[in-house]
């Protein structure tokens, strides 16, 4: 069946670097995708979304690329600080609004 | 503001009880939504509701049930617990179409951590 996946389960990254987490998905006709962070023993945060029609979208310190040509979605942390230290999901929006998320991708940040 | 919780928190219980979890939302979302996530398997859809007395089955539903009696309640009911079903369970909603922020964008509540003995 579709999945979406991310490339690589762990990240680390210096504080002050720009952190880059990736994710591979299957469904050509995935029309809308969300990034997510999860601290531990708190639920999914929503951080940026994006839909089919855009290939870039920015907001506080982060920016999710959208390659369609060969189902790709990046999202990027400019400055990574200590606070991004979570699990980081990417998510793609099936039929009835649901989604489809990948396993996940844990940043440390080291000091 | 309130958003989405759930209740409880945390919960022991010995498998073959019934179990209920609870989960309200104040923004009227039209949509809610089970999760539960394990180790190695992320998180995986149980069941979902687009509107009140309107659900319908996800991933992973066997073994639960669900109502939505009033739009901003999503209850999830283990009739009998088993071990395999110890996890953290997520509740989610989201507005749909008429709502002020993206429709699909599901927001999350904090999780209940489920222990089955």
């Amino acid at each position: 069946g579709e999945s979406v996946g991310l490339h690589l389960p762990t990240l680390s990254v210096q504080e002050g670097d720009n952190s880059i987490i990736n994710c591979a998905y299957s469904n050509s006709a995935s029309d809308y995708f969300i990034w997510y962070k999860q601290e531990s023993g708190k639920g999914p945060q929503f951080i940026i979304d994006i839909r089919s029609n855009m290939d870039k979208r920015q907001g506080q310190r982060v920016t999710v690329l959208l390659n369609k040509t060969v189902k790709h979605l990046s999202l990027q942390i400019a400055a990574t600080q200590p606070g991004d230290s979570a699990v980081y999901f990417c998510a793609e929006m099936g039929s009835g609004y649901k989604l489809s998320f990948g396993a996940g991708t844990t940043v440390t940040v080291r000091a | 503001d309130a958003g989405i919780t759930q209740s409880p928190r945390y919960k022991i219980t010995e498998t073959g009880r019934q179990v209920t979890l609870m989960c309200h939302q104040t923004w009227s979302h039209s949509y809610m939504f089970w999760y539960r996530q394990d180790l190695g398997h992320g998180l995986r859809l149980i069941y979902y509701s687009a509107a009140a007395d309107i659900t319908d089955k996800g991933e992973v539903p066997d073994g639960y049930v669900v109502s939505r009696s009033k739009t901003e309640n999503f209850p999830l009911t283990l009739e009998s617990a088993t071990r395999s079903q110890t996890s953290v369970y997520f509740c989610a909603s989201s507005g749909g179409e008429g709502t002020r922020s993206a429709p699909e964008t599901q927001y999350f509540g904090p999780g209940t951590r489920l222990l089955v003995l």
